[in-house]
């Protein structure tokens, strides 16, 4: 089955910034999307469309795709931050909709 | 606002049934896809099932396929899941969200926990 692979942690200091990669083999055929979820809440989409930032997102969230990774970028990173972040496709043919296992971003 | 609520969650034995449901609001319920979304304690999210607008397209996680079935009624916006022959391993909190270019809203979920 297709799997989307993210690294289990990141961390960085305030005011640095955060790289969370994921990689698939379908990526550059279909779209890309990041949620953020915090402890005990739903997840929230950060951005979707490998790129888009939903209205009310910080812009200090992008998204962006190179070959068969895409990779959220967080600058000027703050403790509000920390959280989980996964990202989410479709399977090569489309069908399937696929999460990837999930960051743990640490704000140190 | 688009609000989605879920319940119907709780405890069961193994090999029981649940039917889970979810309530939109503030959106055309009828145009969107429906998902299912699960997350096993300190786990991460697992997509479980979609459904297209109409309900003609349908698409399950092999984990499920044959014991959980996904339905909708537009007339009462709302979206369900029925879970048969339920394992340990179903236990999760389980979330309904909006399909559209990507699952931009979700409900606060419901909790299963399979065990005897």
């Amino acid at each position: 089955s297709y799997e989307l692979t993210q690294p289990p942690s990141v961390s960085v200091s305030p005011g640095q910034t955060a790289r969370i990669p994921c990689s698939g083999d379908a990526l550059p055929k279909h779209y890309a999307h990041w949620y953020q979820q915090k402890p005990g809440q739903a997840p929230v989409g950060v951005i979707y469309k490998y790129s888009e930032r939903p209205s009310g997102i910080p812009e200090r969230f992008s998204g962006s795709s190179s070959g068969t990774t895409v990779t959220l970028t967080i600058s000027g990173v703050q403790a509000e931050d920390e959280a989980d972040y996964y990202c989410q496709s479709v399977d090569s043919r489309g069908n399937y909709v696929v999460f990837g296992g999930g960051t743990k971003l640490t704000v140190l | 606002q688009v609000q989605l609520v879920e319940s119907g969650g709780g405890l069961v034995k193994p090999g029981g049934s649940l039917r889970l449901s979810c309530a939109a609001s503030g959106f055309t319920f009828g145009d969107y896809y429906m998902s299912w979304i699960r997350q096993a304690p300190g786990k991460g999210l697992e997509w479980i099932s979609y459904m297209n607008s109409s309900g003609g397209i349908i698409y399950y996680i092999d984990s499920v396929k044959g014991r959980f079935t996904i339905s909708r009624d537009n007339a009462k916006n709302s979206l369900y899941l029925q879970m048969n022959n339920l394992r340990a391993d179903d236990t999760a909190v389980y979330y309904c969200a909006r399909f559209g270019d990507y699952h931009d809203y979700w409900g606060q979920g419901t909790p299963v926990t399979v065990s005897s």
